[in-house]
């Protein structure tokens, strides 16, 4: 059964900076393409970045509101995808998804459960 | 505002049918796959459909999806209360190296 178990949420500072973690099980994490996805409260979805595989180059995107604040990496020998998330402001409150699969082709397959990140002073 | 546009909410009774839409520019859905997911209040998305009308294992032949020039449509037929959820479709945009999603769409089965 494929897992994926996000942690890390918490409560920071404006400014400040946390670091997101996504553990996968289940399925070859090593060959999957990981995406990080955040809900707003009340909000609809909004696409964080995706780094592949790197079988397929490690290519990392972002969406143009976190480029230059977040990075994503990946630890293939601990099946787990990172959010480093910095300068951090209050419209980066969200709830955090990592999700699997590439969404110009197979869609997003699995989702993790989330974990919410507060902006606040 | 989203590059997708999704109507903000759709009703209907239980058994009937319902349609979403999602529509863009030619130059974002072009010939690019569209991907709906559903998403119940308080729960993690869900993988409904892929390449614009493919559905992954498990999910029931009653949920269908359908592209056609710049726009596309996800359908639902039988609906149940269970059903209750909002929609939301998503593109790669090649342009812009991202991932967008539509507005999302709140379903209530009346």
């Amino acid at each position: 059964e494929v897992q994926l178990v996000e942690s890390g949420g918490g409560l920071v500072k404006p400014g400040g900076s946390l670091r997101l973690s996504c553990a996968g099980s289940g399925f070859t994490f090593s060959n999957a393409w990981m995406n990080w996805v955040r809900q707003a409260p009340g909000k609809g979805l909004e696409w964080v970045g995706r780094i592949k595989s790197k079988v397929n180059g490690g290519t990392i995107d972002y969406a143009a509101p976190v480029k230059g604040r977040f990075s994503i990496s990946r630890d293939d020998s601990r099946n787990t995808v990172y959010l480093q998330m910095s300068n951090l402001k209050s419209e980066d409150i969200a709830v955090y998804y990592c999700a699997t699969g590439d969404a110009a082709s197979v869609g997003l397959d699995y989702w993790g459960q989330g974990t919410l990140v507060t902006v606040s002073s | 505002q989203s590059v997708l546009t999704q109507p903000p909410s759709v009703s209907a009774a239980p058994g009937q049918k319902v349609t979403i839409s999602c529509s863009a520019s030619s130059s974002k859905i072009g010939n690019n796959y569209i991907s709906w997911y559903q998403q119940v209040p308080g729960t993690a998305p869900k993988l409904l459909i892929y390449e614009n009308n493919r559905r992954p294992s498990g999910i029931p032949d009653r949920f269908s999806g359908s592209k056609s020039g710049t726009s596309a449509t996800l359908g639902i037929t039988g609906l149940q209360t269970g059903d209750e959820a909002d929609y939301s479709c998503v593109i790669w945009d090649s342009s812009l190296s991202a991932v967008l999603f539509g507005g999302g769409t709140k379903l209530t089965v009346l």
